[in-house]
């Protein structure tokens, strides 16, 4: 049972250089998350998508861009990557469990370094 | 004012102590609370979701005050392989919204 699985696990960028993260999730949740960790400042959300061909920005977007492409994947891009971008990468998703609320399921993050 | 405010930490206690971690929450809507577990280099992972009448789990205890929009984690006999970094959540909804995370407590159990 993978959960939710993310691709690449390590990356190094250049200054300006695009890349895109892939996440996908084989328990049929209806969103999917797309947080940054940095020390200090916990996580924070950078998008999300609440269902299938909907997504919405969180409190991070600037510099980054998504697609969910269908139920399953939901992946970040950037497009010219920056030092400050550099950051370890989760993608979450949840499922309703009706009365006692979502839980969250991650992947195993993307550590990504902008040189 | 953050959401979610934590503890700062780190914590650094002995083994078989008790510790205690709070956190506060700003939004009065606020519907689902969980204490999430992330070790080192790790992603998060659920720990205990917390209802309203609180709730144990083995060694674990969580609380709920809503008039003081409040939240608790206490661990009791604390283990070695209870050393990580916990975090707490609300949700406002119990729908599909996005989660808000707490940028968490770190403890360090030590022999």
């Amino acid at each position: 049972n993978a959960g939710v699985t993310q691709t690449p696990k390590f990356q190094v960028l250049k200054t300006g250089q695009s890349m895109t993260l892939q996440c996908a999730q084989d328990m049929n949740h209806n969103s999917m998350y797309w947080y940054r960790q940095d020390p200090g400042m916990g996580l924070r959300l950078i998008y999300y998508s609440a269902s299938e061909g909907t997504t919405d920005k969180g409190e991070v977007p600037n510099g980054y861009n998504v697609s969910r492409l269908n139920k399953r994947e939901f992946s970040l891009r950037l497009e010219s990557a920056a030092p400050s971008q550099t950051s370890v990468y989760f993608c979450a998703s949840t499922q309703d469990r009706g009365l006692w609320g979502t839980e969250a399921f991650f992947g195993q993050g993307t550590r990504l370094t902008v040189v | 004012r953050k959401e979610v405010e934590q503890d700062p930490g780190p914590f650094n206690v002995p083994e078989g102590a008790t510790v205690a971690f709070n956190c506060t929450y700003s939004n009065s809507a606020s519907q689902s609370f969980f204490w999430y577990r992330q070790d080192c280099r790790k992603e998060p992972k659920l720990l205990m979701s917390v209802y309203s009448s609180g709730n144990e789990d083995g060694r674990f205890t969580a609380q709920l005050n809503r008039a003081s929009q409040y939240i608790s984690l206490l661990i009791r006999d604390s283990k070695l392989s209870d050393s990580a970094t916990y975090l707490c959540v609300v949700n406002i909804y119990s729908g599909n919204t996005p989660l808000v995370f707490g940028k968490g407590t770190r403890l360090s159990v030590i022999a």
